[in-house]
């Protein structure tokens, strides 16, 4: 089966930008999760959904960043306008209802983003 | 939210037993722990979980302290494939469902 899948794997953009990330979850699986990872501060939970429904979104850092999730099959995080300190690598990560009790997360290899 | 302390670094040998430790001195009654990993450019990876006793499986086993104030991932035989770095992280199976706050991990290096 495969694993999540992001696209792009990398991306480099101006200032001022717009970026949008993709994730296709694992199918079937019920629970859709974006981290970013910097060296500063290492993995931090931006968002998370539910059967598409974003539950808790309290680590979105600002209103520059919006996530979407239209279908059980697609999710997409867009930064408007980008800004250098969002330079980052940003993961999808997914599981199923049986997941959010044992806490396995299922992550993709990660969108590198760097905005010039 | 409480935290987990973790040794920077470790260096093993391979095919040698690595003890990963990680102190959870603030731990509640309803953390979980997990374990996961991060392997050079890649994602983090699940390795293994436990609430009060001690667990096993294919890739890993845990250890936890009767305390619950600190647990020790145990790596039986270390192949080169094991350095990456190893996050432990405590998640309240009550309030914050999935909410995972990963450290800054032990970083293992694997000698041959």
């Amino acid at each position: 089966d495969a694993g999540v899948i992001q696209s792009p794997r990398h991306e480099v953009t101006e200032m001022g930008q717009e970026v949008t990330l993709r994730c296709k979850p694992i199918s079937g699986h019920d629970y859709l999760f974006w981290y970013r990872q910097t060296m500063m501060r290492g993995l931090e939970l931006l968002i998370y959904f539910n059967n598409n429904v974003p539950i808790d979104d309290s680590g979105m850092p600002e209103d520059r960043f919006s996530a979407k999730m239209p279908n059980a099959s697609f999710s997409t995080l867009k930064i408007q306008p980008s800004e250098p300190r969002d330079s980052a690598v940003y993961f999808c990560a997914s599981t199923p209802v049986r997941g959010a009790y044992t806490g396995e997360l299922f992550f993709g290899e990660g969108s590198r983003l760097t905005v010039l | 939210d409480a935290k987990t302390t973790q040794p920077n670094s470790m260096e093993s040998n391979e095919e040698e037993p690595v003890h990963l430790p990680c102190n959870h001195s603030t731990i509640s009654g309803t953390d979980y722990i997990h374990w996961y990993r991060q392997l050079p450019s890649q994602g983090p990876e699940y390795v293994i979980h436990g609430l009060t006793s001690n667990v096993n499986n294919r890739m890993a086993s845990l250890a936890i302290a009767e305390d619950r104030k600190s647990s020790t991932l145990i790596l039986h035989r270390a192949t080169l494939r094991d350095a990456a770095v190893y996050y432990c992280i405590l998640r309240d199976h009550v309030y914050n469902f999935n909410k995972f706050y990963f450290g800054s991990g032990t970083k293992l290096n694997v000698k041959p």
